[in-house]
């Protein structure tokens, strides 16, 4: 099955440039990385997904090196609306059995 | 439009006891997909319906647990005998569809506000 690994919190200020690591072993080789945002009492909600290289939206920019054995996902100037759990989320490797991973999340707290 | 909706938000049972919970997913939503997450901790993957079927029911923890889906809409899981350690927030999500091999990409989830699940 995938493993992944996150830093379990991370602390930022505000309008700083925040990164988040999952490093991901045994991941589907042809599926996707995704990264969600979770707030307390609500469901995870998307932010970036990305295969290789880097991607960038409006909100953010994940990094992905050609191993895929790590994703990066980048705030760019943080605000205490981010103050949030964030997840990585792979595809299990190809043996047969279609499954999903979540990384065991990481606690970002941004402070003024 | 609507979006993921579950039912109910919150129930409490006692151990040993059935419970049925409720997934609705976004309309023409072919993909929904059930995840468990225990207090202060991640989301963990338990099953995952393409139209009405679900081709790996390995992620159910026990043979306790239960999932169908009909009508390519309404999905429900169901939990036997209740045990204290399946008290955790139930999580739905849905997608437009899941192509080929990968599930982590194909599409954003959309997940439901849950059903928090506790069992005396």
């Amino acid at each position: 099955l995938a493993k992944t690994t996150q830093p379990i919190s991370m602390d930022s200020y505000e309008g700083q440039e925040v990164n988040i690591t999952c490093s991901h072993n045994n991941i589907a080789t042809n599926d996707y990385i995704t990264w969600y945002q979770q707030f307390p009492s609500q469901g995870p909600r998307f932010i970036i997904q990305g295969y290789k290289t880097k991607v960038t939206n409006e909100v953010a920019s994940l990094f992905i090196p050609a191993d895929r054995k790590s994703s990066t996902l980048s705030l760019p100037r943080v605000s205490l609306s981010d103050t949030a759990v964030y997840y990585c989320l792979v595809g299990d490797i190809n043996t047969g059995r279609r499954a999903l991973t979540f990384g065991s999340g990481t606690r970002l707290q941004v402070q003024p | 439009g609507a979006g993921v909706s579950q039912s109910p938000s919150n129930k409490v049972t006692e151990k040993g006891k059935d419970v049925e919970l409720r997934c609705d997913p976004i309309s023409g939503h072919t993909a929904l997909y059930w995840y468990r997450q225990r207090l202060g901790q991640g989301l963990e993957f338990l099953i995952y319906f393409q139209g009405n079927s679900a081709p790996d029911k390995s992620g159910l923890p026990s043979d306790r647990f239960s999932a169908e889906r009909t009508g390519e809409s309404v999905s429900t899981l169901t939990i036997q005998r209740t045990q204290q350690e399946d008290s955790a927030v139930y999580l739905c999500a849905s997608t437009r569809e899941v192509t080929g091999w990968g599930l982590a990409g194909v599409s954003e989830q959309y997940f439901g506000p849950g059903t928090r699940l506790t069992v005396t």
